[in-house]
């Protein structure tokens, strides 16, 4: 089955910095990756995702890149605001089965 | 719109009792999934449904644990008997065809 990934677990920013978060996966036929942000007692919530036939896709101060080839894709963040501050899930696989990411906690600081 | 709902969004009961968690999709949506999140093993799939029918139920963790969709806009996740190591927040999530996963604010079980 696909393996997914997720590094680094904790991050730390200043308000204003760029966040990077990367992640890998296993399986060459996932072809869906979503990102997903988790807010303390609620539910993840779908921030941006991308297909495996386009290589970055963005939206305003959110980007996501894929690397078919290494298996890998990152989900970066710039400008960051304190409202930011979540925990950020990649995802790889299809729309009907995904496998997730441990997560990655990041704390933007004012 | 609203989103999908879950119910009770907690619940503490005693080893040993049964567990019914129940989730209302986003209307026409087709897909509807259960997930299981802890801090050990993250966020993981246990069934999903497409058009009410389960479609793989490989990450439902053992006989206990069942689930059921009688219609379009229901779903049940039951755990009988439930056990401690089952206390963990469930989530529902569902989505329409080849589109993303919307996800529930989750059920946190507790079982003592």
């Amino acid at each position: 089955g696909e393996n997914v990934e997720q590094h680094p677990s904790t991050l730390s920013v200043q308000e204003g910095d760029s966040a990077v978060i990367k992640c890998t996966y296993s399986d060459s036929a996932s072809n869906y990756f979503p990102w997903y942000k988790q807010e303390l007692g609620k539910g993840p919530q779908l921030i941006i995702d991308i297909r495996s036939n386009v290589g970055e896709k963005k939206d305003q101060r959110i980007a996501v890149t894929l690397n078919k080839t290494a298996k890998h894709f990152s989900l970066h963040i710039t400008e960051t605001q304190p409202e930011d501050s979540a925990v950020y899930f990649c995802a790889g696989g299809s729309n009907y089965k995904l496998t997730f990411g441990k997560g990655t906690l990041l704390t933007v600081n004012p | 719109d609203a989103g999908v709902i879950q119910s009770p969004r907690h619940e503490v009961t005693e080893m040993g009792q049964e567990v019914t968690l129940r989730c209302k999709p986003i209307s026409g949506h087709n897909s509807l999934f259960w997930y299981r999140q802890t801090m050990m093993r993250g966020l993981e799939l246990l069934i999903y449904f497409n058009n009410n029918v389960p479609i793989d139920d490989s990450g439902m963790p053992e006989d206990r644990f069942s689930a059921k969709m009688p219609n379009a806009s229901f779903s049940t996740l039951k755990i009988q008997p439930s056990e401690p190591r089952d206390s963990a927040v469930y989530f529902c999530a569902s989505s329409s065809t080849n589109q993303p996963q919307h996800f529930g604010d989750g059920t946190r079980l507790s079982i003592l």
